[in-house]
């Protein structure tokens, strides 16, 4: 398995307040990625990182920001919460961007914005 | 543009076969399929490129048909572990384009 860490696994916070998830990860790969999955929506990019302080909109991306300081950790803030981004938020690192390379999911965190 | 998935969920006993198509309105270079048990994270399956090549893994193997831009999941003789939902990526054929999932395909396969 891909050595992939999400925290925090769970999280519920109110409306207004900020949040931000971390991903680490141990495989030294170059790519990584923020996905949200909603019922019906499937996985939607919101943000990716193809190196050390550079980062990339996906087709979600309004409401979030991301930090990449380090190659292994990749950190995705909400600035507000609101109810909206209530959701599931997938990490996923690649090692290249080639077409034949996958792309390797972390465990997940929940969050609830109440 | 998200890729097209059908059908939407399928209801299989052990052992029969299903097939889940993936279908995009752009010309695709790659098509990449993952399984997601409830509760877990997507688990990549395969990677299929564009020039009609087919791949397999154990009994599940797919295809990609360029001229139409459908790739195809074939799951044969299906088990028990083969439930959860199947998601089709695609990334597109002109310039930089990231991966683009489509909403899942819900299987379940029942004694």
């Amino acid at each position: 398995d891909a050595g992939i860490t999400q925290s925090p696994r769970h999280k519920v916070t109110e409306t207004g307040t900020p949040v931000t998830l971390r991903c680490h990860q141990t495989e030294n790969h170059r790519y990584m990625y923020w996905y949200r999955q909603d019922p019906g929506h499937g996985l939607r990019l919101i943000h990716y990182s193809y190196g050390v302080k550079d980062t990339d909109k996906g087709e979600v991306s309004d409401g979030y920001s991301v930090s990449r300081s380090k190659t292994e950790d990749f950190l995705l803030t909400l600035e507000s919460a609101t109810s909206s981004q209530t959701s599931v938020y997938f990490c996923a690192i690649s090692e290249m961007l080639e077409p034949n390379q996958p792309q390797h999911f972390g465990d997940g965190t929940r969050l609830s914005i109440l | 543009q998200q890729p097209v998935q059908s059908p939407q969920a399928v209801i299989l006993r052990e052992g029969e076969d299903a097939v889940i198509n993936c279908s995009s309105s752009k010309a695709l270079y790659s098509v990449h399929w993952y399984r997601q048990k409830h509760g877990e994270a997507p688990v990549f399956l395969m990677i299929l490129l564009k020039g009609g090549e087919q791949k397999g893994h154990e009994k599940i193997s797919a295809s990609f048909n360029e001229k139409k831009q459908q790739s195809s999941l074939y799951l044969t003789a299906s088990q028990l572990s083969y439930s959860g939902t199947y998601f089709c990526g695609t990334r597109a054929d002109t310039g930089f384009q990231k991966l683009v999932f489509g909403t899942g395909t819900r299987l379940l396969v029942s004694p």
